[in-house]
Order: structure tokens, then C-alpha cells, then sequence
């Protein structure tokens, strides 16, 4: 079975500096990996996504992951914070069954707080 | 163009009463899935709709039921209520048949049991 660890819970960085959530992932093969963003009281928004190729990966709001096989690491990454990224954020995983659009994990999510 | 549409937004319910979300799908979206999101956790998968059969199943009880409609939109009935059934609902509506995970997540209906 698959399963996602985000072993970080709350993470408080300063506007401006630069961002890394940790995101770990067990799965038999490569697994389809997310990001999610959530804010209070909101559904989730889809940051950036990893299905093949290149292993860094661009999303919107000017955030990045990186996909290492080796570590089972799928970490988000932002060079500037702003204040508006602070947020709730999810690393999820799917399976490569061939079935489309199939069942997500998500881990238990890191809550990131940006200070002024 | 329409995202996901959950109703109600929130509501309160007793321990051992019944409970229907509704949501709606994205315009041209076919599959609608459904997640519990506890407070403090993230989403876990209850079940998955496509052609109106139950298509995938987490690792929920019996309690919690679907159904999906002729025109794709779905509900998600739980009976019997627990304390621990409180959470945030989200749906989640998709294709099919792109193979690329192509959700799309409503706001989420906040159920409180006392």
C-alpha cells in the first residue's frame, strides 16, 4: 500500500526567505506525486504534479519540487515566500494502475506560517 | 465555467442520525470521488463514482454509501453518526479517461456530530 510522510507539522519562515516542506512516499514503483495547497476553510489547490521525465518540476505560484527516487523524496521548494503562501500544504500520491484519474494518499500535511 | 459545487457548506448533525452531501461536478468532468478530511489530518479516500457504480473504496465502513446520478452528480449518505464522523467532506470530480490524476476539489462541506 502506499503512504505519504510530511514529517514536518509547522513550519514558520520570515517573508522573503526561501522554503523547503519534506515530503516521503512508499510505494512499489514511481507513483504519480502532488502538491496541494489549502486554505482555511477552502478545497484543495493542485501546486505542481510529477508523472515522468524531468525530476524538477514547476507549478504556479512560483513553487518547485523535486523528484529523487533514490530518497523517495518529493520536496516542495520556494526561493521567496510571501505573505499569501502562508497556508496548509499536502504531498499526495497516486498509483500508476492505468486506471484513469484513480485514488489519492495524502500525508498529514505541514502548516506553514510566513511572519513579517 | 463551474467548478465543484458541495452543499450544504456546513451543518450540524446528532450522534445516530443520517446524514446526505451533495456535490456536483465539474462541467464535462464524468467521476466524482469522495474524501474525509478530520480536523488536524489530511483528506482520506472513501470512494469513487464513474457510470454510476461505486468504483474504488478506502478504507471506510458500510455506514458511509454514495450514489451517482445520470447527469454525474453524486452523494455521499452516512448513517449512524459518530462523534468521529466530524470532519470536512471533499469532493472531487475528474475524467476518466485521462490517466492524469485531473482532479478538481470543491470547498468541502464541514459536518460537526454532537
Amino acid at each position: 500500500a502506499q503512504s505519504v510522510t510530511q514529517p514536518d507539522i509547522h513550519i514558520t519562515v520570515s517573508e522573503g526567505a526561501s522554503l523547503e516542506l519534506r515530503c516521503n512516499y512508499s510505494y512499489g514503483a514511481t507513483p504519480y506525486l502532488f502538491w496541494y495547497v489549502q486554505s482555511p476553510g477552502q478545497g484543495l489547490q493542485l501546486l505542481l504534479k510529477y508523472f515522468s521525465g524531468d525530476t524538477l518540476v514547476q507549478g504556479i505560484k512560483g513553487f518547485e519540487a523535486e523528484f529523487k527516487r533514490s530518497q523517495s523524496s518529493f520536496n516542495l521548494r520556494k526561493p521567496s515566500v510571501h505573505w499569501s503562501d502562508a497556508a496548509e500544504y499536502f504531498c499526495a500520491v497516486g498509483a500508476r494502475d492505468g486506471v484513469g484519474a484513480s485514488k489519492l494518499t495524502f500525508g498529514t500535511g505541514t502548516r506553514l506560517q510566513v511572519t513579517l | 465555467d463551474a467548478g465543484v459545487t458541495q452543499s450544504p457548506t456546513h451543518l450540524i448533525k446528532t450522534r445516530g442520525q443520517q446524514v446526505t452531501l451533495r456535490c456536483s461536478p465539474k462541467s464535462g468532468h464524468d467521476t466524482v470521488s469522495w474524501y474525509q478530511q478530520a480536523l488536524g489530518q489530511g483528506p482520506q479516500f472513501i470512494f469513487q463514482y464513474y457510470e454510476e457504480e461505486e468504483r474504488q473504496r478506502g478504507n471506510f465502513p458500510d455506514r458511509f454509501s454514495g450514489h451517482q446520478f445520470p447527469n454525474y452528480s453524486s452523494e455521499l449518505n452516512v448513517n449512524a453518526l459518530l462523534l468521529g464522523d466530524s470532519a470536512l467532506y471533499l469532493c472531487a470530480s475528474s475524467f476518466r479517461h485521462l490517466s492524469n490524476y485531473g482532479y478538481t476539489f470543491g470547498s468541502g462541506t464541514r459536518l460537526t456530530v454532537v
